[in-house]
């Protein structure tokens, strides 16, 4: 069975103080990486898919990575409006659109 | 290009009732998906639909279920409500065009069953 955990939970940081969010999985066959960003009362916005080991993608202040067991989405010199929950979710090869979410890591930013 | 539409945005429900939540997908996007969010499981997969058929469910009880009409526009229904299917339910439509595209999300329904 997919499974996604993130870490931390929670992450409280200085507006500036670069960090990285940790996202582990176990797929069988990874056919896609996601990561999304939640504001409270809104659905998930997406923000970027990866597909390999190896694979980095930029967007912003964010920058996102994927390993074969884990990605990472850094964060650096950020504001407070990046406060936000961040989901990541892993999607299986097999044809199937379903997503597994981890729980999310709930950042907040203080100026 | 409008997003993702869901209906209604509140929803207050009596344990025993039932209810049906709407979702419009974004124009051209002909996979819709529907997932349970709640503050101890996280988002959790209902079920997914691709013209008119639903092609996998997760772990949900009988009393969860969905449509697709020949417009894309979803449906769910919840019959039997219990309390603990208080929750946002999320739908996301997808275009299909590639394989693990992102997909969007919209701003949910927020159920609350008392």
């Amino acid at each position: 069975e997919d499974q996604v955990t993130q870490s931390p939970e929670a992450l409280r940081l200085q507006e500036g103080e670069s960090s990285s969010l940790n996202c582990s999985y176990t797929v069988s066959g990874l056919r896609g990486l996601f990561w999304y960003r939640q504001d409270p009362g809104k659905g998930p916005e997406f923000l970027f898919t990866l597909y390999s080991a190896g694979e980095e993608k930029e967007k912003e202040r964010l920058k996102a990575t994927l390993t074969k067991k884990e990605s990472f989405l850094h964060i650096t010199a950020p504001k407070p409006e990046d406060s936000a929950t961040y989901l990541c979710a892993v999607q299986s090869q097999g044809g199937s659109e379903k997503l597994v979410f981890g729980k999310g890591t709930k950042l907040t930013v203080n100026p | 290009k409008a997003g993702v539409t869901q209906t209604p945005r509140y929803l207050i429900k009596t344990r025993g009732q039932q209810v049906t939540l709407s979702c419009s997908p974004i124009s051209g996007h002909r996979s819709v998906s529907w997932y349970q969010q709640t503050p101890g499981q996280g988002l959790q997969f209902l079920f997914e639909y691709f013209s008119e058929t639903q092609r996998n469910k997760g772990n949900f009880p009988g009393r969860f279920s969905g449509r697709q009409f020949s417009n894309s526009r979803s449906e769910m229904n919840v019959s039997t409500l219990e309390l603990g299917d208080s929750a946002l339910y999320l739908c996301a439509s997808s275009s299909l065009s590639g394989a693990g595209r992102g997909y969007t999300f919209g701003s949910g329904t927020r159920l609350t069953v008392v």
